[in-house]
């Protein structure tokens, strides 16, 4: 079974913190997302990497960046914590590409609270 | 920008019951469906994926089906249980190599 770990399920910072949530993932997936989960907006993908050392914007970069160093694992940095980052946040993986059987897998959440 | 949209954004059952939840995607240029289960608090669980070129998949008590020229999929779910109770999310991959979500389904089964 595909497995994706996330470093916390609950996280507490303060404004303006700089913050590191990370997903680790033992499939050998080469695709890797972060996506934030807000009541009421849904799921949106803030990044993702096709590759290691690769990054590309998803819908809703601002405030955040990422590092994937090694395959299995991609972290986002909140660079300057703010309250408006409060959110669940969670990361997936999947195969390589756009093949129609790609399935993402996704990790257990991380509940993050700026005060 | 594709959207995703599902109906009804709640619903509530009597166990035992067969009961259907809708997705509706506005661009039928998709490579393929997931259906994902969340439960309150959680990440989610992947249930089915439907590839572009298939009509249909079965697991269990599910089925999801696709009508990839009119946008919609279906997913059945036949003598529900209480366990059955969460959040049903679809979501669709176009060519952008992201999923766009539905704003989901919240489930109740009652005993």
């Amino acid at each position: 079974d595909v497995k994706v770990t996330q470093s916390s399920r609950y996280l507490v910072k303060r404004t303006g913190e700089k913050v590191f949530l990370e997903c680790v993932q033992d499939m050998d997936h080469e695709n890797m997302f972060w996506y934030r989960q807000d009541p009421g907006l849904g799921l949106r993908l803030i990044y993702f990497s096709y590759d290691v050392k690769m990054k590309e914007k998803g819908d809703i970069p601002e405030g955040y960046s990422v590092s994937r160093e090694k395959k299995e694992r991609f972290s986002l940095i909140l660079e300057s914590a703010s309250t408006n980052q409060t959110s669940m946040y969670l990361c997936a993986s999947s195969p390589p590409g756009l093949a129609t059987n790609n399935e993402q897998f996704f990790g257990p959440g991380t509940r993050l609270t700026v005060l | 920008k594709q959207e995703v949209t599902q109906i009804p954004a709640a619903l509530s059952v009597p166990e035992g019951e067969n009961l259907v939840l809708n997705c509706s995607f506005t661009d039928s240029a998709i490579y393929n469906l997931q259906w994902f289960r969340q439960d309150p608090g959680k990440g989610l669980t992947s249930l089915l994926l439907i590839q572009s070129s298939q009509r249909e998949q079965t697991s269990g008590r599910l089925n999801a089906s696709l009508d990839k020229s009119s946008g919609r999929s279906t997913l059945y779910i036949a003598a529900s249980q209480p366990g059955d109770s969460a959040t049903y999310l679809c979501a669709v991959v176009d060519g952008s190599y992201q999923l766009t979500f539905g704003k989901g389904t919240k489930l109740s089964v009652i005993p």
